[in-house]
């Protein structure tokens, strides 16, 4: 069966104080992982899309890596609008395109 | 800009009454939509596959006669819940799948909060 685990579960950082957020994974063949931030109240916002081991992705702050178990999200010096909870999906080559398994997300609070 | 809008972003409704959600792909046509919920502290869970000029294909667990969901033109799905009782409670987000991008992200909607008291 298909999994996903997120920790941690909430991360509270203090503004430009680096960290990682993992996103743990089963999938019986991985069709493509991927990471979107969700504000209160929104729905998500699509951040990367990562498709085998050893591929990594990067926008402003964030870097996202990918190995056959796990993905990091690595975010560097951070600012409060980072605030966010990050959700973890993946995608398996048995599913449709809208079947993707979610984790339970990572609530990141970064203070000024 | 958001490709998928959603509509409303809240509602409140008495127990026994039908709320209908919509749905909108907004600068490309979605043959295949998706409707999911997502309680409290859990993650998102799919619910059903809209099909565009078809019937809507139901996850397990999920009851089809609850759940409505009428995709009647390739920029509309809605989701009808019936008879709502409190623990339909939930946030529902749709996504859209753009034609022709079978590995691409979904692009969700910004969800509606359903109230139901």
């Amino acid at each position: 069966e298909d999994q996903v685990t997120q920790s941690p579960e909430a991360l509270r950082l203090q503004e430009g104080e680096s960290s990682s957020l993992n996103c743990s994974y089963t999938v019986s063949g991985l069709r493509g992982l991927f990471w979107y931030r969700q504000d209160p109240g929104k729905g998500p916002e699509f951040l990367f899309t990562l498709y085998s081991a050893g591929e990594e992705k990067e926008k402003e702050r964030l870097k996202a890596t990918l190995t056959k178990k796990e993905s990091f999200l690595h975010i560097t010096a951070p600012k409060p609008e980072d605030s966010a909870t990050y959700l973890c999906a993946v995608r398996d080559y048995g599913g449709s395109q809208g079947n993707l398994i979610f984790g339970k997300g990572t609530k990141l609070s970064v203070k000024p | 800009g958001a490709v998928v809008s959603q509509h409303p972003s809240w509602v409140i409704c008495k127990s026994g009454t039908s709320v209908k959600i919509e749905c909108r792909s907004l600068d490309f046509q979605a043959t295949t939509m998706f409707w999911y919920r997502q309680f409290p502290k859990q993650s998102l869970m799919l619910m059903a596959t809209s099909n565009e000029g078809s019937k809507a294909t139901y996850e397990q667990g999920v009851e089809k006669d609850k759940f409505l969901i009428n995709h009647a033109s390739l920029t509309l799905s809605t989701l009808t819940v019936t008879s709502a009782h409190p623990e339909d409670s939930s946030f529902y987000i749709c996504s859209a799948e753009k034609p022709g991008t079978a590995d691409s992200p979904l692009h969700f909607g910004n969800g509606t909060r359903l109230t139901v008291t």
